[in-house]
């Protein structure tokens, strides 16, 4: 299976800020990484899907890039709503693993 | 826009089956893959396994080969997953998502999540 590990697991940051989250698989999977934003007691969403393309209905300041093995998610100018938890998912390869989450919390 | 919903939350016994349903309303289903996946109280998300039912594909992640089940009928726009001899490990909320493609194109899509609570 191809193991998927983001980082870093918890981020602390402000409103305002711009962060960048990572997300690496341990083999290469092209550009099939998928970013998801779950908040609390809710189902997950897909924000960007293979690597770069953003969802439709997601906010401008969320943009995904890489290849390979290597993959990031940055948001620009961290909103309020922004704060809740970030997976990624390799859908290279069946089983479509995710990665572990990465919390952004307020600082 | 296709909505997902999810069959209520279930309470099982150790070594017990249960099955969750996921009927598609307002969109297309049958062409689109069909995932499931799990998350167990405040850990990360599990992928299962998933299906494309126009062409009855099925695909299980290996760790639950031989005790997960998962089916999907055209033609009444609804998924199943049926998963056995559960212990508590499997105490999770499942939700079925469905791919903008065909599994691997991400989920766009997801039910509200169903609650398994195992417990003797």
């Amino acid at each position: 299976d191809i193991q998927v590990t983001q980082s870093p697991s918890s981020l602390s940051a402000s409103v305002g800020d711009r962060v960048t989250l990572t997300c690496r698989a341990s083999q290469r999977v092209d550009t099939y990484i998928n970013w998801y934003q779950q908040k609390p007691g809710q189902a997950p969403t897909l924000l960007i899907y293979t690597a770069s393309t953003l969802q439709s209905g997601v906010p401008p300041r969320f943009s995904g890039s890489g290849s390979g093995t290597e993959f990031t998610l940055t948001i620009n100018s961290l909103q309020p709503e922004d704060f809740v938890t970030y997976y990624c998912q390799q859908s290279y390869t069946s089983p479509y693993t995710f990665g572990q989450g990465t919390k952004l919390e307020i600082k | 826009q296709v909505q997902l919903l999810q069959s209520g939350a279930e309470v099982k016994s150790p070594g017990s089956s249960v099955r969750v349903s996921c009927k598609a309303s307002g969109g297309t289903f049958s062409t689109h893959g069909i995932s499931w996946v799990r998350q167990a109280p405040g850990q990360g998300l599990e992928w299962l396994g998933g299906t494309i039912p126009v062409l009855g594909t099925v695909k299980y992640a290996q760790k639950f080969q031989g005790r997960l089940a998962i089916t999907a009928g055209a033609s009444t726009s609804t998924a199943f997953m049926e998963l056995s001899n559960l212990s508590s490990n499997d105490t999770a909320t499942y939700y079925c998502a469905r791919d903008r493609g065909q599994l691997v194109a991400g989920l766009d899509t997801w039910g509200q999540g169903s609650l398994v609570i195992v417990s003797s």
